[in-house]
């Protein structure tokens, strides 16, 4: 699976948009990019997935630049349950498998 | 509904026991992943189970290593002759059916080898 990127830590105000980026610059082309977060003692948590069109769920958006080297996950009003370590993962399928490879993720620690 | 459940939550052990983490998956899904987690890093795959084979056990680290799924429900990830370099936690996540199917991920067993 391609490598990813992404800083060690953010900082993001109660109530404002928390833009975490991740750069994956060895992207296939039939690789995804999920995006995972883990709240502290807790098991990672999915959040979205995407391929090349930018994604929207209840929880938050991702946008895929065009060549699809980088991404960022935009969640759109950062409350304190946000704080967490969020993975950008992409991956391929392996015949029936699809392995997440974490790297070692951003620590999003939204403050009040 | 209820999602993936581990037990136990904890487990402290000697090194050179023998030790057994349980996972239950939730109802109805045929894909089961072990990941192990050390401290300050991401989760690493261990092993993934398409009902009661296991599809690609390329994760574990080494014989010692072993993880059954004899009813295509609950898994039994087994450690053998305990090190201390065993210590981290342990993963459990399930999906639909495999492939591109969300992995929902378990609390993980925290494993401490003294």
């Amino acid at each position: 699976d391609a490598k990813t990127t992404q800083p060690t830590s953010m900082d993001c105000a109660e109530g404002r948009a928390a833009n975490l980026p991740c750069n994956h610059s060895t992207i296939s082309g039939n690789e995804y990019v999920y995006w995972y977060r883990q709240i502290h003692s807790q098991g990672p948590q999915y959040i979205i997935h995407g391929l090349k069109n930018n994604e929207t769920n209840e929880m938050a958006s991702l946008i895929i630049t065009e060549d699809r080297k980088s991404s960022t996950l935009i969640l759109p009003h950062a409350t304190l349950r946000d704080t967490a370590v969020y993975y950008c993962i992409v991956s391929v399928l392996f015949g029936s498998a699809r392995q997440l490879t974490f790297g070692s993720g951003t620590q999003l620690t939204v403050l009040p | 509904g209820a999602g993936v459940s581990q037990t136990p939550s904890n487990k402290v052990t000697e090194k050179g026991k023998y030790v057994e983490l349980r996972c239950d998956p939730i109802s109805g899904h045929t894909a089961l992943y072990w990941y192990r987690q050390s401290l300050g890093q991401g989760p690493e795959f261990l092993i993934y189970f398409q009902g009661t084979g296991a599809a690609d056990d390329s994760g574990l680290p080494n014989d010692r290593f072993f993880a059954v799924r004899p009813e295509g429900s609950v898994s039994t990830l087994k450690i053998q002759r305990t090190e201390r370099g065993d210590s981290a936690v342990y993963l459990c996540a399930s999906s639909t059916s495999g492939g591109a199917d969300t992995q929902y991920f378990g609390p993980g067993t925290r494993l401490t080898v003294l």
